[in-house]
């Protein structure tokens, strides 16, 4: 079993709908979640970045931490064509992904249809 | 405020050679990662830098290797290539190695190893 579970996809929706990205994990030690996007021949962006267990929204973006399902979810509301790219999950135990590193999720292929 | 900068871009190589990459960090972070991607193993964690110290590594051979000058800008070097390494190398910084500093990645160099 990998650390990081994520669906690749591709998803794909039509524009205005609401996009739900799930990873799941199994070591209970990760505290640090994140959410990258990543266009074609470019580097991860960070999106969301939340620690522990809750809610966080930042415009039309929404991430969810559950710990004790070792779930985590991203929700995009209002989908557009711009949105569509591969969204990456990460999380690490001690930090923001500096000192030990961040585990990655394998991607999602997200396309979101005029 | 300028965002990490790897250079080259695109670099093709011959089983056998060494190669050099190189990384400039966002001005002000002191911590630089680098990231190996490839279609079937998704991200993986290489190593960390932090004060031109390594404080951490990934699982890789000894063929993949680093350093950080005084100014932060980070190299790594992969010797005696095989065509397994080919892949998008990816360099983050982040702020400082600790709690609540999330990595902000280059746009990478993409190795081909022939």
């Amino acid at each position: 079993q990998k650390e990081v579970e994520q669906d690749p996809g591709p998803l794909s929706v039509p524009e205005g709908a609401i996009v739900s990205l799930n990873c799941t994990y199994s070591n209970s030690a990760f505290q640090y979640f994140m959410w990258y996007r990543q266009y074609s021949r470019k580097g991860p962006e960070l999106l969301m970045y939340t620690y522990s267990s809750g809610n966080k929204e930042d415009g039309r973006f929404t991430a969810q931490v559950d710990k004790s399902s070792k779930y985590i979810s991203l929700f995009i509301r209002d989908s557009q064509p711009s949105d569509s790219a591969t969204y990456l999950c990460a999380m690490s135990a001690r930090s923001g992904g500096g000192a030990d590193g961040l585990t990655f999720g394998k991607g999602t292929h997200l396309i979101i249809q005029p | 405020k300028a965002g990490v900068t790897q250079t080259p871009r695109y670099l093709i190589k011959t089983r056998g050679q060494q190669v050099t990459l190189s990384c400039s960090p966002i001005s002000g972070h002191r911590s630089v990662s680098w990231y190996q991607q490839t279609p079937g193993q998704g991200l993986q964690f290489l190593f960390e830098y932090f004060s031109e110290t390594q404080r951490n590594k990934g699982n890789f051979p000894g063929r993949f290797s680093g350093r950080q000058f005084s100014n932060s800008r980070s190299e790594m070097n992969v010797s005696t290539l095989e065509l397994g390494d080919s892949a998008l190398y990816l360099c983050a910084s982040s702020l400082v190695a600790v709690n609540n500093s999330p990595l902000h990645f280059g746009n990478g160099t993409r190795l081909t190893v022939t």
